[in-house]
């Protein structure tokens, strides 16, 4: 059972480009929950996905990131205009439906680290 | 909302040397609880976890007993390992609430 996949690991964008992070759950999850570390910080929750709906979107800034969990394909965290400010590593989880054993657990991908020049 | 306290790193330890790390956090109802582990340049591993008062997780030799009464869930292992040195994270969460992660807590372990 492969783990929660993220690509790219690296991304680098110039200030004002747009960055598209894509992450896809372990099979059978149906959870998808974005975070962002900074350089020598923990990991701060930004957003809550399951298909096709947002859940819950209270870390995320109010302009120029927004996410989606389609029918199918990964989740994507999009970020417009890129800003110095947004390098960081993105962490994508995943866990199962609710009610099912285990629920309460998010496995983690291996990130994405994002430079902005 | 939910909130967790870790003791500050950096913690150095020398090999076979007996490992704390203390966590204790703020939770409405009865939270599961959890310890990851950061490698360099990874992601987050799970390490192990607690899901009601007085459980105790265990795994690579890490331990860590869910105290309710004190709240706490203090990470343990009797004998480290260069291996171990990581960024270590307490997190509690109930149902599929999203983690809540303090600043980590830094292990080196040095031959």
């Amino acid at each position: 059972n492969a783990g929660v996949m993220q690509n790219p690991r690296h991304l680098v964008r110039r200030r004002g480009q747009e960055a598209r992070l894509r992450c896809s759950p372990m099979k059978g999850h149906s959870h998808v929950y974005w975070y962002r570390q900074l350089p020598e910080e923990g990991l701060k929750f930004m957003v809550y996905l399951q298909k096709e709906n947002i859940i819950d979107e209270s870390g995320m800034p109010k302009e120029r990131f927004s996410a989606e969990f389609p029918k199918e394909g990964p989740s994507i965290l999009r970020i417009q205009q890129v800003v110095r400010g947004d390098s960081a590593a993105y962490f994508c989880a995943s866990s199962p439906p609710s009610g099912r054993d285990g629920s309460d657990t998010q496995y983690f991908g291996p990130g994405t680290r994002l430079t902005v020049l | 909302g939910d909130s967790v306290t870790q003791m500050e790193g950096p913690v150095t330890l020398s090999e076979e040397a007996f490992l704390t790390i203390n966590c204790t956090y703020t939770a409405t109802g009865y939270p599961s609880l959890f310890w990851y582990v950061q490698y360099p340049g990874e992601g987050l591993q799970l390490l192990l976890k607690a899901t009601k008062a007085d459980d105790k997780g265990s795994n690579k030799g890490f331990e860590a007993t869910y105290r309710k009464e004190t709240t706490s869930f203090h990470l343990e292992k009797g004998s480290v390992q260069v291996s171990d040195s990581a960024v270590y994270f307490c997190a509690p969460t109930s149902g599929n609430t999203p983690l809540v992660f303090g600043k980590g807590t830094r292990l080196s372990v040095i031959a």
